[in-house]
Formats: structure tokens, sequence, C-alpha cells
């Protein structure tokens, strides 16, 4: 079945500390891949994307995912946290017309 | 540039009564379009998506539908809605080649 799997409900960090948010696919084929965040009562802003090429791939507002197909992950990076950063996560895999959708992970930066 | 637009942006509806939602993409033809529901604490829950005008597909059994009357609108509705309806739907948009999809501000509804 095809699924993503994001295991960190709630992570919290220090600001200017590193963040990794984890996320593992089921998926038949190497699925397309992406990173959303969502700040509170917002919609789904895309951070950065993967298909095909270089496995690290650089996003906005400073983030990075690397794919690495032997562990069927791709997490999320993040070297200096901001406390804007502070919003929920959500990692989703797919094709066209079928994204899958992690249950996200909950982002929370204390000072 | 591509926008894409949702209202209402909150709403109160009792049970029982109709329900309708809108969605429109400006600056793009023919695009894909979504709709999903993400409840309190979940991820999100694809309901419906339509490639092209009139053309819808379901993705999950249940009192709503979903119209596309025009290429770039897309509209939810209810006929009778249901406490569980509650939650935050958002609507989205992928170019009918790409993957990657954007999303409305969404729609906060609530089922008294």
């Amino acid at each position: 079945a095809q699924s993503v799997t994001q295991p960190d409900i709630h992570i919290t960090v220090s600001e200017g500390a590193s963040l990794e948010l984890r996320c593992n696919y089921s998926y038949g084929a190497t699925p397309y891949l992406f990173w959303y965040v969502q700040s509170p009562g917002q919609g789904l802003q895309l951070l950065l994307k993967y298909f095909s090429g270089d496995t690290l791939v650089q996003g906005i507002k400073g983030f990075e995912a690397e794919f690495k197909r032997s562990q069927s992950s791709f997490n999320l990076r993040k070297p200096s946290v901001h406390w804007s950063d502070a919003a929920e996560y959500f990692c989703a895999a797919g094709g066209a017309n079928n994204l899958f959708f992690g249950t996200g992970t909950r982002l929370t930066v204390i000072p | 540039s591509q926008t894409i637009h949702q209202w209402p942006a909150t709403l109160v509806q009792p049970v029982g009564s109709p329900l309708s939602l809108e969605c429109t993409v400006e600056g793009t033809s023919n695009p894909n379009l979504y709709w999903y529901r993400q409840a309190a604490g979940r991820g999100l829950q694809l309901l419906f998506y339509s490639v092209g005008i009139g053309q819808i597909s379901s993705e999950v059994p249940q009192n709503l539908s979903a119209s596309r009357p025009q290429d770039r609108q897309f509209i939810l509705s209810s006929k009778k809605l249901l406490l569980s309806d509650s939650g935050f739907y958002l609507c989205a948009w992928s170019e009918i080649t790409r993957s990657e999809q954007y999303f409305g501000p969404g729609t906060r509804l609530t089922v008294t």
C-alpha cells in the first residue's frame, strides 16, 4: 500500500539549533516527493520537491531535503531554525493526481 | 503568476443545512483541481479531484459532492451537513503534467 509516515508528531527545538524532520514513504516506484509547511489556519506552502537527479534538494526559507532510496526516506533539514519556522510540516509522495500526505510534524521553536 | 482563492474563509452551519464552498484559480488554464479535508490533528484526506470541466473523481464515499462548472472553478457541496463534516477544507491545483500541488488558504467549517 502507498503511504507516507512522519514518525515525529511534535518536535521542539531552540532557536538557532539545527532541525531534521523525518519522512518515510511506501510506494511502488520512486515517487515524486514534497515537503509542505502550514502555519495555523492557513493553507499549505510548498517548501521543496524532488523528482529525479541530485538527491539533495534545496528549497525556500533555507530548507533542504535528502532523498535516500535505500531507506525510502526524504528527511527535511535546516541548519539554524528561526522562530518564524514554527509551523506544521507535511511530507508528501506520489505521482500525478495522487499525492499521499503524512500526518504532519508540529514544530515548536523556543527562544 | 497563479493564485488560488477559496471562500468563505470560515463558516458555521447547523446540522442538516446545505453547503457550498467555492475555489477558483487564476493565471493558468486547464489545471487539475483537488478538494482535501484536514481534521484536527490529522493529515490531509483527498476528497475529490478533477482533470477537466465536468470530470470529477471521488476518493471517499460520503455525503459531499463536487462540481467543476468552469475550467478554473471547483465547488464542494452537501445537501445535508453532518457533525462529522466539520474540518478545514483545502482546495489545491496542479498543472496537468506536473505533480506538485498548490493550495488555497482554506475554509474552516464548523457544523453545530
